[in-house]
């Protein structure tokens, strides 16, 4: 299995500019999630999905969107990007969304800089 | 409101030395506590979690950690640090009756162990 996986790894955008960050996962995981990483914040969770179709948002889901057509991607979306979206992304998923207990498998993350 | 302080930012330990690193949450409500890491360029891993039960909890490559209810802290703890041991420590709070997965973490500890 792959796990987690996530493209790019790098990115850099100027203000204004759109583009989507992909995830997948190949656990057949219906949770999966979205956070940010800035230094000295932690992780901050940007909007989740409990399955295919269904999604919400975190504590953080202003200028992202996304969608779950599938279960196995979860992309993320920046409309208009701008310097505060600067940050490490990464996408998160685990197996079952009620079960508070579960841990969650994490990808490598996607670094994004906007100039 | 549901939180998690990791009060320092970085830890520093001398190598086959016993390693603390200090976390404390708030919730209403029975917590999920969980332990991730976080090696330099990589996603978090699952360390380690408390759902119920035992108050010390084992997990992977040797690390454990204490439950301690009446304090409100969950610190990790390794009775003989390595050099590869070095990295990002994050706590996690769960469990916090939203009716789906999310986690609160807290902002993070670099634990440096040197040779």
């Amino acid at each position: 299995n792959a796990g987690v996986t996530q493209t790019p790894k790098f990115q850099v955008l100027k203000t204004g500019q759109s583009m989507t960050l992909q995830c997948a996962q190949d656990m057949n995981h219906e949770y999966m999630s979205w956070y940010r990483q800035d230094p000295g914040m932690g992780l901050r969770l940007i909007h989740y999905s409990v399955g295919a179709g269904i999604t919400d948002q975190g504590e953080v889901p202003n200028g992202y969107n996304v969608s779950r057509s599938t279960t196995e991607d979860f992309p993320l979306r920046l409309l208009s990007a701008a310097p505060s979206q600067t940050s490490v992304y990464f996408c998160a998923s685990s197996y079952n969304p009620t079960r508070q207990d579960n841990e969650q498998f994490f990808g490598p993350g996607t670094r994004l800089t906007v100039l | 409101a549901q939180s998690v302080a990791q009060p320092e930012d970085q830890v520093n330990v001398a190598e086959g030395n016993p390693l603390t690193v200090k976390c404390t949450y708030s919730v209403s409500g029975n917590p999920y506590l969980f332990w991730y890491v976080q090696y330099p360029n990589r996603g978090l891993q699952f360390l380690l979690k408390y759902i119920t039960g035992d108050n010390l909890v084992k997990g992977s490559y040797g690390f454990e950690a204490e439950f301690n209810k009446s304090q409100t802290s969950f610190h990790l703890k390794k009775p003989s640090a390595l050099v590869s041991d070095s990295a990002l420590y994050f706590c996690a709070l769960g469990g916090m009756n939203t009716g789906f997965q999310k986690l609160v973490f807290g902002t993070g500890t670099r634990l440096l162990v040197s040779p």
